[in-house]
């Protein structure tokens, strides 16, 4: 059974800052991992996503690179600022389109 | 992409009580996704729709509490049947991954059962 955890599991940053965000997974026969931004209460957006035989995704100030046979990923954002306090969430897609999240890291960045 | 509208936003309700969340997406897809967000926790799966035939609930979701239904390609509804205060969570429906393409998500209906 897969399993995606998370670490931390809460940042807490001075405005500007890079930031790096980590997510692993036990089962390395994925198609592709996902992440997600989460605001309080809404919905999923999808910021990046990284099939299995990719290393790195960009997108702006976000980069997610992805190490599929140690079963990890990270997300480093760049100068981070005040918009971007959310929950980030990772997800890996399985057979069968099936997506298994991990639990989050909720992100502050003080202005 | 897709985007996908979902309705209610929000909602609270008596206990007893059922509720009907909808699903309208702004392209035809083959499978629909409704996800549980409990306060505090990540996202768990509750079924799959498929236009056309019963949808398939995962372990720990049944029928009788969560039916579901796909008339057609481009909309789906999930129903909360005889809620009680443990239903409260964030319910989210989604579209993909299909053949490594992006997940999309609605904006989420958030329920309170009192």
């Amino acid at each position: 059974k897969q399993e995606v955890t998370q670490i931390p599991a809460a940042l807490s940053v001075p405005e500007g800052e890079n930031l790096v965000l980590n997510c692993s997974f036990t089962d390395s026969a994925i198609y592709n991992l996902q992440w997600f931004r989460q605001d309080p209460g809404k919905g999923l957006t999808s910021l990046l996503l990284i099939q299995s035989s990719q290393r790195e995704q960009t997108s702006g100030r976000l980069n997610a690179s992805l190490d599929k046979s140690s079963g990890r990923s990270t997300l480093y954002i760049a100068a981070s600022q005040p918009g971007d306090s959310a929950t980030y969430l990772c997800a890996v897609e399985t057979s069968g389109s099936r997506l298994t999240f991990g639990e989050g890291t909720q992100l502050t960045v003080n202005p | 992409s897709a985007v996908i509208s979902q309705k209610p936003s929000r909602d609270i309700c008596q206990r007893g009580t059922s509720l009907t969340i909808q699903c309208q997406v702004d392209s035809q897809v083959t499978m629909m996704f409704w996800y549980r967000q409990q306060p505090g926790q990540s996202l768990t799966l509750i079924a799959t729709a498929n236009q056309g035939s019963e949808a398939t609930y995962e372990s720990g979701f049944v029928i009788d509490k969560f039916p579901i239904s796909r008339p057609n390609l481009t909309f789906s509804t999930l129903t909360v049947s005889n809620m009680s205060p443990e239903d409260s969570s964030i319910y989210l429906c989604s579209v993909g991954p299909m053949m490594n393409t992006e997940a999309f998500f609605g904006q989420g209906t958030r329920l309170t059962v009192v």
